[in-house]
């Protein structure tokens, strides 16, 4: 079965500095990878996805992830983080032996500072 | 623009009562998600609905209840809250065009004393 591995519960970083949310996931099956993120009291909003095509996905707030195939992994990277960044991310994969279900990894807390 | 609510934004109920937690898309999506969040756990999958009437537990349904009569609205139901059912719960729809992406509404942060 399928399940996903976030590494970091917690990423601590400076403001204006880089950061990477490292995603890893079971099985080299065809899959489909998302990244949510959820702001202080509010849901889960897509980041991006990826589906087929380019390993490189991009945002349009200067996220990135690339699905590397070989490794099993789909991480998140920002070459410069801004206090707004501030949230929980989170990393998903579809399921694709049931209804349109996602497998959750457990979420990495971005701690922005200043 | 795609839609999901939910019901309440917060909710304060006691041992014992019955609770009812409304979700409604207007995405006209075939499946729908009842999710609980705690921390350090991620998302758990409550119940969730492929059709109208037709549900499937997940992994953690006890405790819980859910009812789909129309396409546009799932419904989580405790029977008799308890004060491990603490948590926020998330509502989620996906189908059609969507494929796998899901679309979360606000939550409702739900508190059993």
């Amino acid at each position: 079965a399928q399940s996903v591995t976030q590494l970091d519960s917690q990423v601590p970083v400076f403001e204006e500095a880089p950061v990477e949310l490292r995603c890893n996931y079971s099985s080299s099956v065809s899959v489909y990878l998302f990244w949510y993120v959820q702001y202080p009291n509010q849901g889960l909003q897509l980041l991006l996805k990826y589906l087929s095509g380019s390993t490189l996905v991009e945002s349009i707030n200067g996220f990135e992830a690339e699905f590397n195939k070989s490794q099993t992994s789909f991480h998140l990277r920002k070459p410069s983080v801004h206090i707004s960044d501030t949230a929980e991310y989170f990393c998903a994969v579809s399921d694709l032996s049931s209804n349109y279900q996602l497998i959750w990894g457990a979420g990495t807390k971005l701690i922005i500072k200043p | 623009d795609v839609k999901v609510t939910q019901s309440s934004r917060y909710l304060v109920k006691r041992t014992g009562e019955k609770v009812f937690l409304e979700c409604v898309q207007d995405m006209d999506h075939e499946n729908m998600f009842w999710y609980r969040q705690d921390p350090g756990l991620g998302l758990r999958l409550i119940y969730f609905s492929y059709d109208v009437k037709m549900k499937e537990k997940g992994d953690i349904p006890e405790g819980y209840s859910v009812s789909r009569e129309k396409k546009e609205r799932f419904s989580l139901i405790l029977e008799s809250a308890s004060t491990n059912q603490t948590s926020m719960y998330l509502c989620a729809s996906t189908g059609g065009l969507a494929g796998y992406e899901q679309y979360f509404g606000p939550g409702t942060r739900l508190t059993v004393t």
